[in-house]
């Protein structure tokens, strides 16, 4: 049971550019979710997923898109990587969005846009 | 707006209690969690609190008051592995979907 796993560990990459962050959770939780984290600023959610085919944005989608193509699978695509999206991304899952249902986090992709 | 507020810094000494404070204001509320992040890890999940009054979990415990809009997460016997951050986030949506999290309370352990 590998929980929420996310690639890659790192990654730097120039202004324009496009990539995919990859998300996968082994653990059959139907939400799963995509936060930034920034110096001083907390968890930002980015784009959110209550089921397979169903994708909703949070409080910073702008510039990022997600598909839930799978239970399993969650991935972030940067469009044209900007400098303003240098960040920690954490991926997220919960087995429903009830009471106490905590989010289990993958290890996180530290991006750098120069 | 919403917002949730917690001091940024706390320092204590080993075997201590310490209490991290969270005031919130949202739009909607259906539950306070708090969540503990080492340095370069991820986030872990700690306590949750969806009614008044003190969750225990070992040495930790957090405490709702939902008319003060205010909880706080109590740790007590404190160890230099308790040295991390801790986050308190609000289940802002009936449906759940959207936690809001605070800016984060680094604490310091000193032996």
């Amino acid at each position: 049971n590998a929980g929420v796993t996310q690639t890659p560990k790192f990654q730097v990459l120039k202004t324009g550019q496009s990539m995919t962050l990859q998300c996968a959770q082994d653990m059959n939780h139907e939400y799963m979710s995509w936060y930034r984290q920034d110096p001083g600023m907390g968890l930002r959610l980015i784009h959110y997923s209550v089921g397979a085919g169903i994708t909703d944005q949070g409080e910073v989608p702008n510039g990022y898109n997600v598909s839930r193509s799978t239970t399993e699978d969650f991935p972030l695509r940067l469009l044209s990587a900007a400098p303003s999206q240098t960040s920690v991304y954490f991926c997220a899952s919960s087995y429903t969005t009830g009471d106490n249902s905590p989010l289990h986090f993958g290890n996180g992709t530290r991006l750098t846009v120069t | 707006g919403q917002s949730l507020e917690q001091p940024s810094e706390v320092t204590a000494v080993e075997g201590a209690i310490v209490q991290i404070n969270c005031t919130y204001q949202t739009s909607g509320f259906y539950g306070l969690s708090w969540y503990q992040q080492h340095d370069g890890g991820a986030p872990t999940f700690l306590s949750y609190n969806a009614l008044d009054g003190l969750e225990e979990t070992g040495r930790f415990s957090s405490f709702l008051s939902r008319s003060d809009s205010y909880g706080y997460l109590l740790l007590q016997e404190l160890q230099m592995k308790d040295s991390a951050s801790y986050f308190c986030a609000v289940r802002a949506d009936q449906a759940g979907t959207a936690l809001i999290f605070g800016k984060g309370t680094t604490l310091s352990v000193s032996s």
